[in-house]
């Protein structure tokens, strides 16, 4: 079956510093991928993603290259803020037609001042 | 747009007692999900929708859980009788012909 494994966090940074979050996935064919974020009591919100190999999602100054030929999908961003403290989830939906998601565990992003 | 709304946001209930967590989709989405959020297992689907139908109800844990759609801008999942192993944050997200699911804010679930 289809299956996420991101990096354990929490992962904390200063402020300006970059961030890399791995992820790497298990599917079979072409799945779509899918980087949510969950800020503290909310719910998930979709912040990037890409639906075919060699595609970059990009949004608020995050970035995701989609390889299939290492099964990854990390994010990144060049300088962080304080804001972007959250829980990041890496997910994705095969491409059978059945569209629910299945996520990984999340990494929690503390950057402090 | 209003989002997908659920409600209520918390509910507090004693072991044994009958939970109804109700959703609204997105006007004009066509698959609604359930899933639900706890430290130990992270995010699981519950239960998915697609044009009011149950297409996928293998993350339903037990008998004691059961989800209806009885129309396109409703839904609800039922515990009855909650146990406090239930306790947990359940997320309703839809959906419209696209792997992009659009989240509610959740319920936190307490079942003392």
């Amino acid at each position: 079956g289809n299956s996420v494994t991101q990096m354990e966090g929490p992962v904390t940074l200063s402020e300006e510093a970059f961030l890399t979050i791995n992820c790497t996935y298990t599917a079979t064919g072409y799945p779509s991928l899918f980087w949510y974020v969950q800020y503290p009591g909310e719910g998930l919100q979709l912040l990037l993603k890409a639906t075919k190999a060699d595609d970059k999602g990009s949004n608020k100054g995050f970035e995701a290259t989609y390889r299939k030929e290492t099964t990854s999908f990390h994010l990144e961003k060049g300088s962080v803020q304080v804001s972007d403290s959250a829980v990041y989830f890496c997910a994705l939906t095969g491409d059978t037609g059945r569209r629910a998601l299945t996520f990984g565990s999340g990494t929690r992003l503390q950057v402090q001042p | 747009d209003a989002g997908v709304i659920q409600s209520p946001r918390h509910e507090v209930t004693e072991m044994g007692q009958e939970v109804t967590l109700r959703c609204k989709p997105i006007s004009g989405h066509n698959s609604l999900f359930w899933y639900r959020q706890t430290m130990m297992r992270g995010l699981e689907l519950l239960i998915y929708f697609n044009n009011n139908v149950p297409i996928d109800d293998s993350g339903m844990p037990e008998d004691r859980f059961s989800a209806k759609m009885p129309n396109a801008s409703f839904s609800t999942l039922k515990i009855q009788p909650s146990e406090p192993r239930d306790s947990a944050v359940y997320f309703c997200a839809s959906s419209r012909d696209s792997p992009e699911a659009f989240f509610g804010q959740g319920t936190r679930l307490t079942v003392v």
